[in-house]
């Protein structure tokens, strides 16, 4: 069975520029969570998505945003990009089909650069 | 507000000398306590979920453990394989929909041929 998958692996972005990170779900997983890692502050929640919509952020400005697609795939994008945005971008995907805790099962990330 | 830390920060070892991490939690309510694995420039990988203090889980040389306010992972007789950053996360019981991770900072491992 495929994992999380993500895409690109590298890129590479200068201030002020917009980024566009995709997320493709284990087959079957409804929803998505993007983390930021960046070095030396370890993961750092951004945003939740599950069946479509957003259901919750982390303390992160609004130039993060992002949307989830009918085929439960992801995109994070970052407007006008800063120097500290430099991180690895982490997807993970998870069933929830109860109050009970599910597992989240994380892709490879995208390494983002900012110059 | 949710927090876990974790120690010690770094861990050498020899190869076959076995010692523990530790991971200190601070939350509301427990929904779930998770152990990753990761690598350098790669995603976490998933190890084990605990739900409830008493309970333990094991997988090769891991071994986790989980107490009302900490979480032990111990490591038997490591394998220079086993060299990583150890992830312990937290996701909170009561915080409405809230089902994010938070984090600690890691303990990175070194085994030693």
């Amino acid at each position: 069975e495929a994992g999380v998958t993500q895409s690109p692996t590298h890129l590479i972005k200068t201030r002020g520029q917009q980024v566009t990170l995709r997320c493709s779900p284990i087959s079957g997983h409804t929803s998505v969570y993007w983390y930021q890692q960046a070095l030396g502050l370890g993961l750092q929640f951004l945003l939740w998505y599950d069946e479509g919509e957003e259901r919750n952020r982390g303390n992160f400005p609004p130039r993060f945003s992002g949307r989830q697609f009918p085929n439960y795939s992801s995109e994070l994008n970052v407007n006008a990009l800063e120097l500290e945005d430099s991180a690895l971008y982490l997807c993970a995907s998870s069933l929830i089909l109860s109050a009970d805790t599910d597992t989240q099962y994380f892709g490879p990330g995208t390494r983002l650069t900012v110059l | 507000e949710d927090q876990v830390t974790q120690s010690p920060e770094a861990l050498r070892l020899q190869e076959g000398e076995s010692s523990s991490l530790n991971c200190s939690y601070t939350v509301s309510g427990l929904r779930g306590l998770f152990w990753y694995r990761q690598d350098p420039g790669k995603g976490p990988e998933f190890l084990f979920t605990l739900y409830s203090a008493g309970e333990e889980k094991e997988k090769e040389r891991l071994k986790a453990t989980l107490t009302k306010k900490e979480s032990f992972l111990h490591i038997t007789a490591p394998k220079p394989e086993d060299s990583a950053t150890y992830l312990c996360a937290v996701q909170p019981a009561f915080s409405g929909s809230a089902r994010q991770l938070t984090f600690g900072s890691g303990t990175q491992l070194t085994v030693l041929p």
